[in-house]
């Protein structure tokens, strides 16, 4: 089963739409931590946000909102009024110990291809 | 500018070559991580290097083979890979290797194996 499932594989909206991407993880660690990275068509990875297991507080940032909800497992990412420069592929990601292993392991989602339309 | 810089940006290479990716960290942090990102699929983490020692291979194939001579610089070196190799690989940093550490990611080297 995959640890991070990013349920929509592409969104296309036009600009100054709101738009949701949904994100929902899977762990058995009580201690973890979930982010969200931008990549636009240049490649490199961009954070955009991090969220504790223990801090299920919402979190505005602009026009970014993120909502933890741990009962669901859920962490979804919404764009208010979106901007053609928010085109990119976003990632939800988990970062666990989990397996025994010695460091923080970060897994991806398989990524949401969001196209904002003029 | 990011603080990880890889190079090239664009590789193109035969089954038969042997080529490298350059990966170096201006952020002065401890831990060095390639990533493969393939179309359709998770990005793959594939090692991790902590103080310059790898504290993962994730099943890579021996074809892959990397090198971390200090903490600021990461090294992937490939030698007679096949066209599913091809791919966006991805190279990170962070400060540390606990949970929840932020990486900080380069632009990539795009492969493709002919």
């Amino acid at each position: 089963a995959q640890k991070v499932t990013q349920a929509q594989t592409e969104i296309s909206v036009v600009e100054k739409e709101d738009v949701t991407l949904d994100c929902v993880y899977e762990t058995r660690d009580t201690t973890y931590y979930l982010f969200w990275y931008k990549q636009p068509p240049s490649g490199e990875l961009v954070f955009l946000i991090r969220r504790n297991s223990f801090d299920e507080q919402n979190e505005i940032s602009g026009r970014y909102s993120w909502n933890f909800q741990k009962s669901t497992s859920s962490f979804n990412f919404t764009i208010t009024a979106s901007q053609v420069v928010d085109s990119a592929v976003y990632f939800c990601a988990l970062s666990e110990r989990g397996g025994g292993t010695s460091y923080g392991k970060l897994t991806f989602g398989q990524g949401t291809i969001l196209t904002v339309h003029p | 500018e990011t603080g990880v810089t890889q190079t090239p940006r664009h590789l193109v290479m035969g089954m038969t070559n042997k080529k490298s990716l350059k990966c170096e960290q201006h952020l002065g942090h401890n831990a060095m991580y390639w990533y493969k990102q393939s179309a359709k699929k998770p990005l793959e983490l594939m090692f991790v290097y902590s103080l310059e020692e790898r504290v993962e291979n994730n099943s890579v194939p021996s074809r892959f083979s990397p090198e971390c001579p200090n903490s600021s610089h990461l090294f992937l070196h490939l030698h007679t890979l096949q066209p599913e190799d091809s791919a966006l690989y991805l190279c990170a940093s962070s400060a540390g290797t606990g949970v929840g550490e932020k990486l900080f990611f380069g632009s990539g080297t795009q492969l493709s194996v002919l």
